[in-house]
C-alpha cells in the first residue's frame, strides 16, 4: 500500500455520463497530481493541485476538471464521456514542489461503453 | 518543452543476460526518475538521480544520469523472471511546472 488511496478501482459508464474519481494522498503530501494512462498516448499528465490551489495544467480536455479540497483529498470529475476517455487515471502525491519523486495510487480503470 | 524518449520500447531478454534500456530527454531536466509497472497495478518509483553522474543501485538494476547527454541508463544485470514488468523513465524540468514528463515505457519480458 503506497498510502495514496484512490477509488473506485474499477468503473464502466456509457457515452454521454459523468463520474468521479476520487483521491486521498499520502499523509503529509500537499500536491496531488492526475495522469492519464493508455495504450495510445501513454501517461499523460492532467492537472496538478498544490494545498487546494491548482498549479499546473497538462492536456486536460476541457470535458475535465478537478479540484483538491481543504482536507487535500482531490476530484477529478469527467463529463461527456466518449469511448476515447477509456483508461487509467492515477493520482500520485508528493510532500512538497520540490517534488523529490511521487507516489502513486493503484489507479481507477474507466471503462466507457 | 520536456521531451522523453526511452528505447528499446520491448525488450525479451533471457534469465542470465545483462540488458541496458536508454532514455533520451529534449532540455534539461533538473532530475530523472524511473519507475516499474506491473500489468494493471501502480507505478513503484525505483530511482531519483539528480544530479549529473549520479550512480544508483538497487539488486540487479542499476540506474545512472548523464545532464551532458541528456542520457539516463537502467541497466539490468543477470536478468531473473520477476524482472518481467513496464520500465518508465521521466524527466522533470523544474520551473513553476513541477509535472514529470514520461517517456512510453519499455515492455521488458525475461524468458527463462
Amino acid at each position: 500500500d503506497s498510502g495514496v488511496t484512490q477509488t473506485p478501482k474499477h468503473l464502466i459508464t456509457a457515452t454521454g455520463q459523468r463520474v468521479t474519481l476520487r483521491c486521498s494522498p499520502r499523509s503529509g503530501d500537499l500536491s496531488v497530481y492526475w495522469y492519464q494512462q493508455s495504450l495510445d498516448q501513454g501517461l499523460q499528465f492532467l492537472i496538478q493541485y498544490y494545498n487546494g490551489e491548482e498549479r499546473a495544467k497538462g492536456n486536460i480536455l476541457e470535458r475535465f476538471s478537478a479540484q483538491q479540497f481543504p482536507d487535500l483529498h482531490s476530484e477529478l470529475n469527467l463529463s461527456s464521456l466518449e469511448l476515447g476517455d477509456s483508461a487509467l487515471y492515477f493520482c500520485a502525491s508528493s510532500v512538497t514542489e520540490k517534488n523529490y519523486g511521487y507516489t502513486f495510487g493503484s489507479g481507477t480503470r474507466l471503462t466507457v461503453v | 518543452e520536456l521531451k522523453v524518449e526511452q528505447n528499446p520500447l520491448f525488450l525479451s531478454m533471457q534469465e542470465g543476460k545483462n540488458y541496458t534500456i536508454y532514455c533520451n530527454y529534449s532540455t534539461t531536466s533538473d532530475r530523472l526518475y524511473w519507475y516499474r509497472q506491473d500489468p494493471g497495478k501502480s507505478l513503484e518509483s525505483l530511482f531519483v538521480l539528480l544530479s549529473n553522474g549520479a550512480v544508483k543501485q538497487e539488486g540487479r538494476l542499476m540506474a545512472s544520469l548523464d545532464t551532458k547527454a541528456r542520457l539516463s541508463t537502467l541497466h539490468i544485470t543477470a536478468a531473473v523472471h520477476d524482472l518481467s514488468a513496464t520500465y518508465f523513465c521521466a524527466g522533470y524540468s523544474g520551473g513553476s511546472n513541477y509535472k514529470l514528463t514520461f517517456g512510453k515505457g519499455t515492455l521488458l519480458t525475461v524468458n527463462p
